[in-house]
């Protein structure tokens, strides 16, 4: 058990809708990260805040956004949903803005219908 | 850009050792890690090694870097079938902000 933990575990949703996962950190970590993880694109770097503020951005949709609470929690957004949004996204966390280590959620697997 | 190559499959004997190997691009990466998923399950970090090290050990694992080469591997020593999984190998750029995964390397351990 890496600490991080991820909300819902499991998610269906139709095309066009919006959902929100959710990740809490682990205790300590300041610095949240998002991943997506599909079988034609592998993993993929969405975005990292640290500390309520963005850090860094990957390979992040328009429609695709998150935010990083006072508790550290973050939320990723995803709108305007496609088939191809389909994948497990993970939440990993970090100690600093810079740490060498990263602890990984248990993932939310989104499925598009 | 960067970017990160494995082999995508790897069968070995319960027992035999099992050499995992990865090449990247960016020669600024600091640090490169490899990590283990288990079916349904989150990335584990495994371990890592920073960009000035050649050779890591830690129990079962060796992880060598040939930094002029760009290339890396994995070395778990007397496989077992708990290892069966997909190992990433994944570098991060020299200014801390990005992580870069490659395609992950299923490995099957045969009995």
């Amino acid at each position: 058990d890496s600490g991080v933990t991820q909300t819902p575990k499991h998610l269906i949703t139709a095309t066009g809708q919006r959902v929100t996962l959710r990740c809490s950190p682990r205790s300590g970590d300041l610095s949240v990260y998002w991943y997506q993880q599909s079988l034609d694109q592998g993993l993929q770097f969405l975005i990292q805040y640290y500390n309520g503020e963005e850090r860094a951005k990957g390979n992040i949709l328009e429609r695709f956004s998150a935010q990083q609470f006072p508790d550290l929690h973050s939320e990723l957004n995803l709108s305007s949903l496609e088939l191809g949004d389909s994948a497990l996204y993970f939440c990993a966390s970090s100690l600093g803005q810079d740490s060498y280590e990263q602890y990984f959620g248990p993932g939310t697997r989104l499925t598009v219908t | 850009g960067e970017d990160v190559e494995q082999s995508l499959f790897l069968s070995v004997r319960e027992g035999d050792s099992s050499v995992i190997n990865c090449t990247y691009t960016d020669s600024s990466s600091t640090y490169l890690y490899w990590y283990k998923q288990e079916p349904g399950a989150g990335l584990q970090l495994l371990t890592y090694i920073f960009s000035n090290m050649d050779m890591k050990q830690d129990q079962r694992l060796t992880v060598l870097l040939n930094k002029k080469d760009k290339h890396l591997s994995l070395r778990i020593a007397d496989t077992q079938t708990g290892d069966s999984a997909i190992y990433f190998c994944a570098e991060r750029d020299n200014y801390g902000q990005n992580f870069v995964f490659g395609p992950g390397t299923r490995l099957s351990v045969l009995p």
